[in-house]
């Protein structure tokens, strides 16, 4: 199977600096990772996802970088806005698990004015 | 329009009852499925499902049962209704595991 953590269930960082998530899994033969944003009472909102063929993706503001060798991959925020204030999941698929997401425990990131 | 939706958005039911909660997605996706979320935020699969068969979470309990009158639906039923069923559960789909799309969740509170 697989299970997927995360390292910190809270992070604060100042408005305006770089916030970095992290999150490790367990099962070297997943393949596909996602970001989720959960905002308080919403249901998770895609941010970014990476294939284990690559190593980093980036989309607006936002970073992941996956490294496969020791199971570890991060989301990267640049210049944190009060907005980016969520919950953040990171999930991941391999091909025995009848591609269902495994999601790892969430990490709170609060951003200080 | 949105994407997915599912209804009641809460719920309110006492113990021993007989529950279902809807779900409709309209990105034509092939790929539904049911997320139990608990007090710690911790989402947990219950079902995936798509025209070619249900897959079950082992831990789910036959109470819960999925029904899919068609690609575009997948509504949860809950029978026998207990304490511990209480939770926010989410519906989402996908078109082949990618990027799944949540719907907005269902608060259920079992008393």
């Amino acid at each position: 199977g697989e299970s997927v953590g995360l390292h910190l269930p809270t992070l604060s960082v100042q408005e305006g600096d770089n916030s970095i998530i992290n999150c490790a899994y367990s099962n070297s033969a997943s393949d596909y990772f996602i970001w989720y944003k959960q905002e308080s009472g919403k249901g998770p909102q895609f941010i970014i996802d990476i294939r284990s063929n690559m190593d980093k993706r980036q989309g607006q503001r936002v970073t992941v970088l996956l490294n496969k060798t020791v199971k570890h991959l991060s989301l990267q925020i640049a210049a944190t806005q009060p907005g980016d204030s969520a919950v953040y999941f990171c999930a991941g698929e391999h091909p025995g698990s009848a591609r269902q997401l495994t999601f790892g425990s969430g990490t709170q990131l609060t951003v200080l004015p | 329009d949105t994407a997915v939706s599912q209804t009641p958005k809460y719920l309110v039911t006492q113990m021993g009852n007989d529950k279902s909660i809807k779900c409709e997605q309209n990105l034509g996706h092939d790929t539904m499925y049911w997320y139990k979320q608990d007090s710690k935020k911790f989402l947990k699969i219950m079902f995936s499902y798509n025209n070619k068969e249900l897959i079950i979470n082992e831990t789910v309990p036959n109470r819960f049962s999925p029904k899919s009158p068609d690609k575009a639906h997948l509504n949860l039923h809950i029978n026998s209704l207990e304490l511990g069923d209480s939770a926010v559960y989410f519906c989402a789909s996908s078109h082949g595991g990618d990027r799944y799309t949540f719907g907005s969740g269902t608060r259920l509170t079992v008393v």
